[in-house]
């Protein structure tokens, strides 16, 4: 039973370029919610999506930043026009249920953008 | 706002020595409570979660206890060994949705 998936685990772009970072839940598991770690801080909350829906995106910057779960396939995070201050760790988790029900989390992405 | 705070930042023990890490919320009105642990450049393993209606959680040699009117959640490691060291984050879920992340305790264990 694979856990969270993610790809590509490391990430390089140049400043202006776009970046697309994929997420595959745990099977079985319809909700996802992406976090973002910046060097030095904790972990925040960005976007949570089920399928084909953006349930919650009150954590997500408001320009430049995208998120979409489709009815087939991996959620998506993208970032378009990439300055340097998106490099951060960018990770997924899914959980089975909405609320109160336990979130397991992927290996991240670290995007570096030069 | 919620905020979850952990202390220490960092903690140094010699191997076998039994451990405990803090965590304390600000607004007790929380779903759950997980713990999780993070290794260097890896992502996020969970260890324990504890329902808001629950006092503590065991597994193996790991017991988180809640108290949630106070605002405070414990993590006590037994018989610590070399391969616990990591960051131990503490998250709290209160609208049923995003977890808030404390910053973490780097946990050093030497043999």
């Amino acid at each position: 039973n694979a856990g969270v998936m993610q790809n590509p685990r490391h990430l390089v772009r140049r400043r202006g370029q776009e970046a697309r970072l994929r997420c595959s839940p745990m099977k079985g598991h319809s909700h996802v919610y992406w976090y973002r770690q910046l060097p030095e801080e904790g972990l925040k909350f960005m976007v949570y999506l089920q399928k084909e829906n953006i349930i919650d995106e009150s954590g997500m910057p408001k320009e430049r930043f995208s998120a979409e779960f489709p009815k087939e396939g991996p959620s998506i995070l993208r970032i378009q026009q990439v300055v340097r201050g998106d490099s951060a760790a960018y990770f997924c988790a899914s959980s089975l249920l909405p609320y109160n029900n336990e979130q397991f989390f992927g290996p991240g992405t670290r995007l570096t953008v030069l | 706002k919620q905020e979850v705070t952990q202390i220490p930042a960092a903690l140094s023990v010699p191997e076998g020595e039994n451990l405990v890490l803090n965590c304390s919320f600000t607004d007790s009105a929380i779903y759950n409570l997980q713990w999780f642990r993070q290794d260097p450049g890896k992502g996020l393993t969970s260890l324990l979660l504890i329902q808001s209606s629950q006092r503590e959680q065991t597994s193996g040699r790991l017991n988180a206890s809640l108290d949630k009117s106070s605002g405070r959640s414990t993590l006590y490691i037994a018989a610590s060994q070399p391969g616990d060291s990591a960051t131990y984050l503490c998250a709290v879920n209160q609208a049923g949705t995003a977890l808030i992340f404390g910053k973490g305790t780097t946990l050093s264990v030497s043999s």
